[in-house]
C-alpha cells in the first residue's frame, strides 16, 4: 500500500511565486489535514477536509488555499510564497470508522521561500 | 487552548538503556497520541492512549489523566530507536477528527552504539 504520498519533496520558490503541494492517499479516508512544522515548534494544522467537497481552516490557514474533489486527493495551494512560509509540510490522513484515531502521514514536504 | 510540553527536549543514550520521554498538558483532553519522526522526516503514529498503559513490543506508553501526564518508555534501547518523539493531545470529545490536535515540540532521541 502506498499510504499517504506527497509531492514534492523538495522545493525552492521565490517570494511571490505560487505552488502546489499534492497529497493523494489510497486508504478510502475520509478526513485529511494539512500541517507545517517550523524548527523547535510542534506541527501547525493549516487546513482539513471531513470528505471530498468539504474543507475548513485549522490553526495557521493565511496564505494558503485547498480543495477536495475526491476522496484521495488534497492539494495545499500557496499562493505568493513569503519567507514565512518556509517550513516542512506534513499532509495527514484518518479512516471514518477507525477507533483508533491513528493519523497516517506523508514523508513531507520541505519548502523553502527565498 | 492546550499546553503540551515535552521533556526532555533531546535525550542521549547508550544502546540497552532503558528511555522515559515525558509529556504534560495543561487541560482536560480525551485521547494522547505519541508519535515517531524518523530521521528522514517520516511521522509514524505509535500509540493512542485514553486511559491507563499500551505496549507494543519495546515500547510502552502510559498515562495518568488526574496528572494530565502521559509518559513513553523504550526497553533495551537501539540504535534504531534514534528519532524525535512527539505527544499530541485532543481536547475535543469527537472521536472521529484530529482537527482539535495540539502536538509537543518533541523529543530527540539519541542512541549510541
Amino acid at each position: 500500500n502506498a499510504g499517504v504520498t506527497q509531492t514534492p519533496k523538495f522545493r525552492i520558490l521565490k517570494i511571490g511565486q505560487s505552488m502546489t503541494l499534492q497529497c493523494a492517499q489510497d486508504m478510502n479516508h475520509n478526513y485529511m489535514y494539512w500541517y507545517r512544522q517550523d524548527p523547535g515548534m510542534g506541527l501547525k494544522l493549516i487546513y482539513y477536509s471531513v470528505g471530498a467537497g468539504i474543507t475548513d481552516k485549522g490553526e495557521v490557514p493565511n496564505g494558503y488555499n485547498v480543495s477536495r474533489s475526491t476522496t484521495e486527493d488534497f492539494p495545499l495551494r500557496l499562493e505568493l510564497a513569503a519567507p514565512s512560509q518556509t517550513s516542512v509540510y506534513f499532509c495527514a490522513s484518518k479512516g471514518w470508522l477507525t477507533n483508533t484515531g491513528e493519523l497516517f502521514f506523508g514523508e513531507g514536504s520541505r519548502l523553502t521561500v527565498l | 487552548k492546550n499546553e503540551v510540553e515535552q521533556s526532555p527536549q533531546n535525550l542521549t543514550a547508550q544502546e540497552g538503556e532503558f528511555i522515559t520521554i515525558n509529556c504534560s498538558y495543561s487541560v482536560g483532553i480525551s485521547a494522547l497520541h505519541w508519535l515517531q519522526q524518523h530521521p528522514g522526516g517520516g511521522i509514524v503514529s505509535l500509540f493512542m492512549l485514553s486511559s491507563g498503559k499500551k505496549k507494543h513490543g519495546r515500547l510502552i506508553a502510559t498515562i495518568n489523566i488526574q496528572e494530565k501526564h502521559s509518559s513513553l518508555h523504550i526497553t533495551a534501547s537501539h540504535p534504531r530507536d534514534s528519532a524525535v518523539y512527539i505527544c499530541a493531545v485532543r481536547s475535543g470529545t469527537s472521536s472521529g477528527s484530529a482537527r482539535q490536535l495540539t502536538f509537543g515540540s518533541g523529543t530527540q532521541l539519541t542512541v549510541l552504539p
